[in-house]
């Protein structure tokens, strides 16, 4: 069973567009939830990560956008340039010692 | 600082043939962990550590074994290969537990191809 529902699988998006990528978890335990970047032939990467204290957290032009009650939460990335054609995961922690990470969104950022 | 170092790149290996997927960090992390990445699954813990001499299964441990026997190395084993564990393996480091707001770091990973 899917801990955190990731989508879309794939994302294209002009340069200079908004990408958008969502996430979804079930358990209420979940009290971290970090996402992660990853180029090809590479490990993943911290990028941004919220607790569910804040609704958002921006660092640049990554924001995490976090509804609690819908246990939702996205990563929007605001004028997308081609180097942020990556896989990108979200992931959620907080009981045990486990993370638990979505399927991946493979966003292509087109010139 | 090299980070999280793992060897090798990549490996090809027959059903049942046994190896050890090596990994080490320098960064003096007690928290270690194996991942495995298979397309349309993300990544999936297999083992962690919360210390030298301290391992635990995580969410896919089957057909793995891991030791920790220094704070630096953790490697993974597998004992008889099964096409089912083709996949690209990462290990990652972090301060703390996994469960915490500590970063976990990931290294370049390894490419295991069975047949």
């Amino acid at each position: 069973q899917q801990q955190v529902k990731q989508s879309p699988q794939s994302l294209i998006v002009q340069k200079g567009g908004i990408s958008i990528i969502n996430c979804a978890y079930e358990n209420t335990a979940f009290d971290y939830f970090p996402w992660y970047q990853q180029f090809p032939g590479k490990g993943p990467a911290l990028l941004i990560a919220i607790r569910p204290d804040v609704s958002e957290k921006k660092e640049g032009r990554f924001t995490i956008s976090f509804n609690k009650s819908a246990k939702q939460f996205s990563l929007h990335i605001m004028d997308s340039q081609p180097g942020d054609s990556a896989t990108y995961f979200c992931a959620a922690s907080g009981f045990g010692n486990q993370f638990y990470f979505g399927t991946g969104t493979s966003l292509t950022v087109i010139p | 600082n090299a980070g999280v170092t793992q060897t090798p790149k990549f490996q090809v290996l027959k059903t049942g043939q046994s190896m050890t997927l090596q990994c080490a960090q320098d960064m003096n992390h007690e928290y270690m962990s194996w991942y495995r990445q298979d397309p349309g699954m993300g990544l999936r813990l297999i083992h962690y550590s919360v210390g030298a001499g301290i391992t635990d299964q995580g969410e896919v441990p089957n057909g793995y074994n891991v030791s920790r026997s220094t704070t630096e190395d953790f490697p993974l084993r597998l004992l008889s290969a099964a096409p089912s564990q083709t996949s690209v393996y990462f290990c990652a480091s972090s301060w703390g537990l996994a469960g915490t707001t500590d970063t976990q770091y990931f290294g370049p990973g390894t490419r295991l191809t069975v047949l």
